[in-house]
Parts: C-alpha cells; structure tokens; sequence
C-alpha cells in the first residue's frame, strides 16, 4: 500500500511570494489533513477535509492560506504571501474508518522557508 | 494555549531499559490519545493508542498509561532498543486532534 505522497520535499522562498503545496493520500481514505508544525513544536492542524468537504478550518489564517480538495483525492495548500512565521514542515496525513477511528497516515512533509 | 503537553524534551536511556515518555492535557473532553514516533525528515507515525473508556493497552514492546483523574498518559518501552531513537508525540482527540511538543529519546547502546 503506497503512503502519502508530498511533494516538494523543500521550499525556499523570500517573504511576500507565493507557494503551494500538494498531497496525495492513501488510496480510499476519505479524511485528509493538513498540519504545519513548527520547530520545536508538535503538529497544529490547519484544515480537516473529508472527501472534498471541509471539516474543520478553525485555525487556518484565511487571509493568506487556502486550500482545496477537488473531487475528495489530491489536495493543494497554499500560502499567498507568505510571511517569515510560515518557515515550517506542512504535514499531510489522510484517515479512513476502516484503519481504527483515529489513526492517522502522514507524508514524509514539506519543509518551507521564507527568507 | 497548549491543551497538550510534553514537559521533557529529551530523554537518555540505556538499551534494554525502561523508556517512560510523559504527556498531560488539560481538556477533560478529549476521549482518545495517541503516541506517534518521529525519525528525521519523515512524517509521524503512529504507534499506539488509547480510548479514555480504558487505563491501559499494551502493544509488544509498548504500553500506553492513561490517568483520566490526574489528565496523564505515558508510554512505557521495554526493553528499549537503539531504534527506537526518536521524537515521540502524543496527541488526543476531542473531534480535533492536538498535539504536544514532543520528546527526544536516546537509546543508548
């Protein structure tokens, strides 16, 4: 069973340009999750999909990130502009019932800085 | 507001000894806790878990502690093993998962 994909792996911009970040999870999982977690922290949930609905994006900044979900597989997060607090890994991690009701599977992460 | 907390961010333990990893929470809603490991450059993943309904579960190697009462869990290995070297995160989960800051283990050979 192939895991989630990621990609880029790394990101360099400068603050005030834009970036975007794209996922592909586990084949079947309906719940797909973006974190961004932040050196020295642990993973803070940004936004929740299940399918290509959205769950929860109580602590996505909207004024400067979104994302999307189209047609409940791949999902893109995006960040315009970015400021020099967003240097972090984005995590995505995808969901299904049939794996335990909370187990997780993430990607390997981008790692953003903004110089 | 950290709901989550991880207050030791390292820890050095001798193979084949005892590893106890410590998380508290401050949110008595939360009905299910997780312990994730972490190598470098990889993503999370997870390891055990726990439903508040109960005080243990026992994986191999692995064992989660959960103290409704005092808002504490702890992940026990035994015997520890050099590759077990790595961040552990917990996580619990109301409807919304959060995380603590993790804790570096060391197993020294």
């Amino acid at each position: 069973e192939a895991g989630v994909a990621q990609s880029p792996r790394y990101k360099i911009i400068e603050k005030r340009q834009s970036v975007a970040f794209w996922c592909n999870p586990i084949s079947g999982h309906a719940t797909l999750y973006w974190y961004q977690q932040i050196l020295g922290q642990g993973p803070k949930l940004l936004i929740q999909f299940q399918n290509n609905g959205v769950v929860d994006d109580s602590q996505l900044p909207k004024d400067r990130f979104s994302a999307e979900r189209l047609k409940g597989v791949d999902s893109t997060l995006k960040i315009q502009p970015a400021k020099l607090e967003d240097s972090a890994v984005y995590l995505c991690a995808s969901s299904s019932p049939q794996g335990g009701p909370y187990e997780q599977y993430f990607g390997p992460g981008t790692r953003l800085t903004v110089t | 507001d950290q709901q989550v907390k991880q207050n030791s961010p390292s820890l050095s333990v001798q193979e084949g000894r005892i590893s106890i990893l410590n998380c508290d929470y401050t949110n008595s809603m939360f009905d299910y806790f997780l312990w994730y490991k972490k190598y470098p450059a990889e993503g999370p993943t997870f390891l055990i878990s726990i439903s508040s309904i109960k005080d243990k579960n026992e994986d191999g190697r692995f064992t989660v502690f959960l103290n409704k009462s005092a808002k504490h869990l702890s992940l026990h290995i035994v015997p520890s093993q050099p590759g077990d070297s790595a961040v552990y995160f917990c996580a619990a989960s109301d409807e919304q998962f959060y995380f603590g800051t993790g804790t570096s283990l060391t197993v020294i050979p």
